[in-house]
């Protein structure tokens, strides 16, 4: 069954300083793998989603991840945080033909002025 | 295309009461899914649909909880005789035919609270 791990529930950054969610995946299959981000009482937003055309995926708002497949993981990272950044954010996979997609538990990124 | 919307975005209910919610997903996608998610946690699987067929169900989909996808448009989940575990958000999503790396596209959810 695919799966993943977000490692450390809650993030805080000083702003202007980098970001980094960690994400890892486990599957028997190539995965496809996405990062969203959820504001307060709000839906699910993609933020970026792995292709197998380029290990390095940029998203929305200057976030980007790296695949790296020997260590089964998929970091999301931005140079330099925002206020505006401050959110819950879910790395999900999904079988791609399959049926669902597979969510992790979050990781709350608190931003400090 | 106004994404995918879901009504009510909150309702407050006595438990042992029935709710229904629902779901507008996007016009041409084909596939509907619905989501639960508790307080400091993932979004979790409960059931999805291909057009009008439901072809998966979690096993948190309780026999209380039932959904429908008429004509393979709107969605309705509700919950009958509703508990107090029952508290969530409740998110409605939808795709097209997943092909590879096909995202999901979330409404803003139906958060429920059970008294």
């Amino acid at each position: 069954a695919q799966s993943v791990t977000q490692l450390g529930s809650h993030v805080s950054v000083s702003e202007g300083a980098l970001v980094l969610l960690r994400c890892n995946y486990s599957s028997s299959v190539p995965p496809y793998l996405f990062w969203y981000v959820q504001y307060p009482n709000q839906g699910l937003q993609l933020l970026l989603k792995y292709t197998s055309a380029a290990t390095l995926v940029k998203g929305i708002n200057g976030f980007e991840a790296e695949f790296k497949k020997s260590e089964t993981s998929f970091h999301l990272t931005k140079p330099s945080a925002h206020m505006s950044d401050a959110a819950e954010y879910f790395c999900a996979v999904s079988e791609g033909t399959g049926n669902q997609f597979y969510f992790g538990t979050g990781t709350s990124l608190t931003v400090i002025p | 295309d106004t994404g995918v919307s879901q009504d009510p975005r909150h309702k407050i209910t006595k438990r042992g009461q029935n709710v229904t919610f629902r779901c507008d997903p996007i016009s041409e996608h084909n596939r509907l899914y619905w989501y639960r998610q508790t307080l400091g946690q993932g979004p979790e699987f409960l059931t999805y649909f291909q057009n009008e067929a439901q072809l998966e169900k979690s096993r948190l989909l309780s026999d209380r909880f039932s959904a429908e996808r008429p004509k393979g448009s709107f969605s309705t989940l509700e919950i009958q005789r509703t508990e107090q575990g029952d508290s969530a958000m409740y998110l409605c999503a939808s795709t097209l035919t997943p092909t590879g790396n096909t995202e999901a596209f979330f409404g803003q959810g139906t958060r429920l609270t059970v008294v």
